[in-house]
């Protein structure tokens, strides 16, 4: 089975911090993605890659950057933390567009 | 993005079958129908996808509406495992692309009675 591991479960920052969320899969996907997740506002696409060094931005990517250097390893960043950026952030990996996604377990983030 | 509609939540007993639906009346013609569910504290899980025709795996089937308009995920029986939220989704396969991003609804709450 692809496995989709996400570097931390849980995670406190402070206000102003860089702060780095990694994600690593291990099936040789081409796509990856990173969402958050908000009570009341769903899962929500932040940015996502098809290629290595590509990127593509999702429906909320203000406030954060990525970067794919390798296939496997896909690096959300947040460039200043903001308490607004206190969320669950979930990495997910895909191949074909007539395959599912696979989901890491999540890192819950909360910016102080 | 296309737009799909489910029920807010649903209930079942453990043991009987749970029919989920959902309604995408604008489903274009390349669009693939997922569904995925997500257990508490736990990220989104893949169920089962389709394109036309009916699908079947070892955790549900997929009914799929000769129009394409709508789609039923079908537990066949419940356990108190299946408790969780269940997403239908859209994801489009056009413009030759791989990534085919999804986009996610509210979804529906189901839960389980013993």
């Amino acid at each position: 089975d692809v496995k989709v591991t996400q570097s931390s479960r849980y995670l406190v920052k402070r206000t102003g911090e860089k702060v780095f969320l990694e994600c690593v899969q291990d099936m040789d996907h081409e796509n990856m993605f990173w969402y958050r997740q908000d009570p009341g506002l769903g899962l929500r696409l932040i940015y996502f890659s098809y290629d290595v060094k590509m990127k593509e931005k999702g429906d909320i990517p203000e406030g954060y950057s990525v970067s794919r250097e390798k296939k496997e390893r896909f690096s959300l960043i947040l460039e200043s933390a903001s308490t607004n950026q206190t969320s669950m952030y979930l990495c997910a990996s895909s191949d074909r567009v007539d395959r599912g996604y696979t989901f890491g377990s999540g890192t819950r983030l909360t910016v102080v | 993005d296309a737009k799909t509609t489910q029920p807010n939540s649903m209930e079942s007993n453990e043991e009987e079958p749970v029919h989920l639906p959902c309604n995408h009346s604008t489903i274009s013609g390349t669009d693939y129908i997922h569904w995925y569910r997500q257990l508490p504290s736990q990220g989104p899980e893949y169920v089962i996808h389709g394109l036309t025709s009916n699908v079947n795996n070892r955790m549900a089937s997929l009914a799929i509406a000769e129009d394409r308009k709508s789609s039923t995920l079908i537990l066949h029986r419940a356990t108190l495992r299946d408790a969780a939220v269940y997403y239908c989704i859209l994801r489009d396969r056009a413009g030759g692309t791989s990534y085919g991003k999804l986009t996610f609804g509210q979804g529906t709450i189901l839960t389980v009675h013993p």
